[in-house]
């Protein structure tokens, strides 16, 4: 069935560095794919998004990436600070359905 | 603004109780959805509604009942259920369209069965 593999499943970082995470789906007719973060106890929160249509999107210090060929798509947070520590999930959908096959999620830790 | 508001933010209750809980939002959406989330796990897609209507039922038991009052609305009635379904239980909502429906996420509720 449809599945989105996310790696890798924790990550730390210094204060400053920068984090990738990557996600791989199976569903060729992906063509949307969000990334959400959750801090603790709260909600997902849409931090970016990105379309089949786009290769490449930013946001300040948040950049998402996407390789329709090898079916792949990273998320690349730069100068990364301790606020944003949190979970963070990756997801794939298709055009005319509603469901996110989301990713298992990466345990994100900056060290201050 | 893209908020979703849910009550009550937690809720115990006993395995023969009957209780709801509430999701409303203002943003014009016209899908919207029930999700379940367990500890350190991805959200879980249960039901969705597509104006007012039950658009997918992920083969949710039957304790689990959703309800769809109106276009800004959405309940989800509780009954009999057991401590394995305590979980952090999601309202969300999209606008209609493709490609893509960016889901918005409201804070959740906690729900404790004891």
């Amino acid at each position: 069935g449809e599945n989105v593999e996310q790696h890798p499943s924790t990550l730390s970082v210094q204060e400053g560095d920068s984090a990738v995470i990557k996600c791989t789906y199976s569903d060729s007719a992906s063509n949307y794919f969000p990334w959400y973060k959750q801090e603790l106890g709260k909600r997902p929160q849409l931090i970016i998004d990105i379309r089949s249509n786009v290769g490449e999107k930013k946001d300040q210090r948040i950049a998402v990436t996407l390789n329709k060929t090898a079916k792949h798509f990273s998320l690349h947070i730069t100068e990364t600070q301790p606020e944003d520590s949190a979970v963070y999930f990756c997801a794939a959908s298709t055009s005319g359905t509603y469901k996110y096959i989301f990713g298992t999620g990466t345990r994100l830790k900056v060290l201050a | 603004d893209t908020e979703v508001t849910q009550t009550p933010k937690h809720l115990v209750m006993g395995m023969t109780n009957k209780k709801s809980l509430k999701c409303e939002q203002h943003m014009g959406h016209r899908a919207m959805y029930w999700y379940k989330q367990k500890a350190k796990k991805p959200p879980e897609l249960m039901f969705v509604y597509s104006y007012e209507k039950l658009s997918i039922n992920e083969s949710v038991p039957s304790r689990f009942s959703p309800e769809c009052p109106n276009s800004s609305l959405l309940n989800l009635h509780l009954h009999a259920l057991q401590p394995e379904d305590s979980a952090l239980y999601l309202c969300a909502s999209s606008q209609e369209g493709s490609p893509g429906n960016t889901i918005y996420f409201g804070e959740g509720s906690w729900l404790t069965v004891v």
